[in-house]
């Protein structure tokens, strides 16, 4: 199984300020990569998928780069409403397999 | 609108089995993979497998092999997994997650707490 490894395993930056997390898979999974918010007592919520399409209704300030092993998650302004914890998930195969998340936290 | 909605919390004993269901509304139900993760306290999410409501094909992930079982019925476009021999570290919270690829469409989650 592929294993998704993400850094840092938190952040802290202050409102307006860019967020840049991190995901690397230990095979290639090509571009099927998502990455997915997390709210507290909330489902995880669709933002990126084919490593760098929005989702339907996400914020432009969201954006998805990277293919192969290498895959990049950019928050260009920071909103209070963004703060959560953030997974990426490759579907390449099966089984899926989610990194362990980064939890974005206010500086 | 399009939605997955889930059954309500479970407490079970160790050795148990546990039903949680999801029904599918708003889209056509034969259209899209359902998959099945689950979220221990504190961990991040768990891909247990999924099916495919058009032919009740499934794909489990090893570590649920022979204890796992998802099914779905068709009239009611609603989803079951079926989990055996529970113990204590199956304590979670599970989601089905609808998915031709990505994730796009998510139940709210089903509590499930093993303990004697």
């Amino acid at each position: 199984e592929i294993v998704m490894t993400q850094s840092p395993a938190t952040l802290s930056v202050s409102p307006g300020e860019r967020a840049t997390l991190s995901c690397r898979a230990s095979h290639s999974v090509s571009s099927y990569l998502a990455w997915y918010q997390q709210k507290p007592g909330q489902a995880l919520r669709l933002l990126i998928y084919g490593a760098s399409t929005r989702a339907t209704g996400i914020p432009a300030r969201f954006s998805g780069s990277g293919s192969g092993t290498e895959f990049t998650l950019t928050i260009s302004s920071l909103q209070s409403e963004d703060f959560a914890v953030y997974y990426c998930q490759h579907y390449n195969n099966w089984p899926y397999t989610f990194g362990q998340g980064t939890k974005l936290e206010i500086k | 609108q399009v939605q997955l909605v889930q059954s309500g919390a479970e407490v079970k004993k160790p050795g148990a089995s546990v039903k949680v269901s999801c029904k599918a509304s708003g889209y056509t139900f034969t259209s899209y993979y359902i998959h099945w993760v689950r979220q221990a306290p504190g961990q991040g999410p768990e891909w247990m497998g999924v099916i495919n409501p058009s032919g009740g094909g499934t794909g489990y992930a090893q570590k649920f092999q022979g204890r796992v079982n998802m099914t779905r019925d068709t009239s009611t476009s609603t989803l079951y997994m079926d989990l055996s021999s529970l113990r204590s570290e199956d304590t979670a919270v599970y989601y089905c997650a609808r998915g031709r690829y990505a994730l796009d469409v998510w139940g709210k989650g089903t509590t499930v707490t093993v303990s004697s």
